[in-house]
């Protein structure tokens, strides 16, 4: 089992471009959750999602930020028209449940905006 | 509001002093309090959860709803422990997590 897998580990993207962050869950797991870590604070939670359902974006900014899990694929995190203030790492977890149970980190992917 | 508190952002120690690492939390109910371990270039990895009262690689954390709080000792530091320590707490609703800002932990020789 490989793990929570998450693509590219790094991303540059220039002001004004789009960034796609792939999640792929562990197997058997259909809980996706975002976290982004800005320079120098803690993990902030932006969305939970399973298979075709956004269960709780209460983390997400209000805009240029989108997440899905399709029924088929690895779940995709999008920032539209990227800002300096974006770079950050942005870690998935994935869990069978929503109980806390299990729940498995991904590597993370570090996005940085020039 | 829920939040958790780290006041260290960074713990020295020398190699067998004892280190504890301290968290505090704020919630109305009954959260479920956890600490997570990150080694250098490594993920993110579950190290304990108050619930299951376990000692996992000498670290034991107990949680105390009297004064908030949800602390990480172990006795005796290793090198091998130099990380960095996320606490986090669970409102048991839907699975997401609230983290503290994390505490790096240096255990010198």
């Amino acid at each position: 089992n490989a793990g929570v897998m998450q693509n590219p580990r790094h991303l540059v993207r220039r002001r004004g471009q789009e960034a796609r962050l792939r999640c792929s869950p562990m197997k058997g797991h259909s809980h996706v959750y975002w976290y982004r870590q800005l320079p120098e604070e803690g993990l902030k939670f932006m969305v939970y999602l399973q298979k075709e359902n956004i269960i709780d974006e209460s983390g997400m900014p209000k805009e240029r930020f989108s997440a899905e899990f399709p029924k088929e694929g690895p779940s995709i995190l999008r920032i539209q028209q990227v800002v300096r203030g974006d770079s950050a790492a942005y870690f998935c977890a994935s869990s069978a449940d929503s109980s806390n149970y299990g729940y498995t980190f991904g590597s993370g992917t570090r996005l940085t905006v020039v | 509001a829920q939040r958790v508190t780290q006041p260290e952002k960074l713990l020295s120690v020398f190699k067998g002093a004892p280190v504890e690492l301290k968290c505090n939390y704020s919630y109305s109910g009954s959260p479920e309090l956890f600490w997570y371990v990150q080694y250098s270039r490594q993920r993110l990895q579950l190290l304990l959860r108050h619930i299951s009262r376990e000692s996992i690689k000498g670290f034991t954390a107990d949680l105390n709803k009297g004064e908030t709080s949800f602390h990480l000792k172990k006795p005796f530091a290793q090198e091998e422990d130099s990380a960095m320590y996320y606490c986090a707490l669970s409102d048991n609703q839907g699975g997401k997590l609230i983290f503290g800002q994390g505490t790096e932990l240096s255990v010198k020789p």
